[in-house]
């Protein structure tokens, strides 16, 4: 069964620093572009990030550049999301997902989220 | 960067009623636009690639069309599984990813 399971959210200071992890089973993981996502209520769906197959080509949304950076293990199937000088605003859901490969850039495969709430 | 309008941004319907959601790109994405479903506490759903192909799980009641920069979402007869949040996310010149604000369907 095609997995991707997030972990590393929780309660953060203004200013704080998170790690967020997501792990890949039942794929071949190398294959594939994996991307961060984060949905927040009342802002609905933002794309931050994404880094390929083979780790050497990566991305992040000029919103959050500077601050955010995603890298790869693919001996462990894992993906990590390090989030610094975090703000209120930064309060989502985090999501990874599996970028499907195809022309039309589709997110075919979501894990269940991890919670950040950025908070004094 | 292509921005993707959506709207409206929240529709009543009551079970067995069309429903139609539309979103425009601020540029041609020719056919690369695709559809989720997202319900509150989990994770969205691909339901439509490619502006009309559905996901092998999506029933035959959703339908999607549209070419450049104009498309359509459409439920033929809402069933109560369906309530939910949509949204368009664009898949041309990527990244960025955009997505559209999202439509509530609710009762």
């Amino acid at each position: 069964q095609e997995q991707l399971v997030e972990s590393g959210g929780g309660l953060v200071k203004p200013g704080g620093s998170l790690r967020l992890s997501c792990e890949a089973s039942g794929f071949t993981f190398r294959y594939y572009y994996i991307s961060w996502i984060r949905f927040a209520p009342g802002r609905g769906l933002e794309w931050l990030s994404y880094i390929s197959g083979d780790g050497n080509n990566a991305k992040v949304a000029d919103s959050v550049k500077g601050r955010l950076t995603v890298s790869r293990d693919d001996a462990k199937n894992s993906l990590y999301l390090q989030m610094s000088s975090l703000r209120d605003e930064d309060t989502a859901v985090y999501y990874c997902a599996r970028n499907d490969g195809s022309p039309t850039e589709a997110f075919d495969l979501w894990g269940q989220g991890t919670m950040v709430t950025v908070s004094s | 960067d292509i921005q993707v309008t959506q709207s409206p941004s929240s529709l009543s319907a009551s079970v067995g009623d069309r429903v139609t959601i539309t979103c425009r790109a601020s540029q041609n994405i020719g056919s690369l636009l695709n559809w989720y479903q997202k319900k509150p506490g989990k994770a969205p759903k691909l339901l439509i690639y490619g502006t009309s192909t559905l996901q092998s799980w999506a029933p035959s009641r959703f339908s999607g069309s549209g070419s450049g920069t104009d498309f359509t979402f459409t439920i033929s007869s809402v069933q109560p599984e369906d309530f939910a949040t949509y949204y368009c996310q664009q898949g041309y010149k990527t990244p960025p990813y955009s997505f559209g604000q999202g439509t509530k369907l609710e009762i």
